[in-house]
């Protein structure tokens, strides 16, 4: 059974960093690519960035050179490292695999001092 | 960057009747494959989204029968044939075939009369 569980979210003042994880089960992660997806609150979905089975990976021009993403083949892990957050940034942040087929259940972050 | 319109934005049904949605996309959504990738998500309230419908009509496992998703190019629709309780949420539309990035559309939300 295809498996995704964010962990990582949380209280974090504006300019500070966080790093979210999303561990996966039932599929191998380095296999497909990935994303991650956030919504704010009582807002719409929006797609955050993407990495491929061969490493590349592509950002929402909204968090390009802020988040950085990355995955643990070891760990059939995937993450997001979320630095400079802005009170914008505040969302919950949820996993998906590859055409969005399966998703978590997603991690809150609060961006506020 | 691909842009995704959805009509109507607030969808009141009753019970047992049909509900259409409307999706609308800047660009054509033929891929060179020849494919249009065009999926279909539902957010029920409190839950994570669920995907429904890939490439423009596949209903995904465990989808009910009585959704059905139609169109081709920019035009997009998705047809709910009986509404029931459990329907409720909001529904959006997102492209993949100009990817990344990812767009999704600003979501229809349905409740029940």
């Amino acid at each position: 059974e295809v498996q995704l569980v964010e962990s990582g979210g949380g209280l974090i003042q504006p300019g500070g960093s966080l790093r979210l994880s999303c561990a996966a089960s039932g599929f191998t992660v380095s296999s497909n690519y990935m994303s991650w997806v956030r919504q704010a609150p009582g807002k719409g979905l929006e797609w955050v960035s993407v990495i491929y089975s061969g490493g590349s990976t592509y950002y929402a021009d909204s968090v390009k050179g802020r988040f950085t993403i990355s995955r643990d083949n070891s760990k059939n892990t995937l993450y997001l490292q979320m630095n400079s957050l802005r009170a914008e940034d505040t969302a919950v942040y949820y996993c998906a695999r590859a055409e969005l087929d399966y998703w978590g259940q997603g991690t809150l972050v609060t961006v506020s001092s | 960057d691909v842009v995704m319109t959805q009509s109507p934005l607030s969808l009141p049904v009753t019970l047992g009747q049909p509900a259409s949605i409307s999706c609308r996309s800047s660009q054509s959504l033929v891929y060179s494959d020849g494919n249009t990738y065009l999926n279909w998500f539902q957010q029920r309230p409190g839950q994570s989204p669920r995907r429904l419908i890939y490439k423009v009509s596949n209903r995904d496992s465990g989808v009910p029968d009585r959704f059905s998703g139609s169109g081709s190019g920019t035009d997009f629709t998705l047809k709910i044939s009986r509404v029931e309780a459990e329907d409720v949420g909001v529904y959006y539309c997102m492209q993949g075939t100009h990817w990344p990035p990812g767009a999704f559309g600003p979501g229809t939300k349905v409740d029940i009369k």
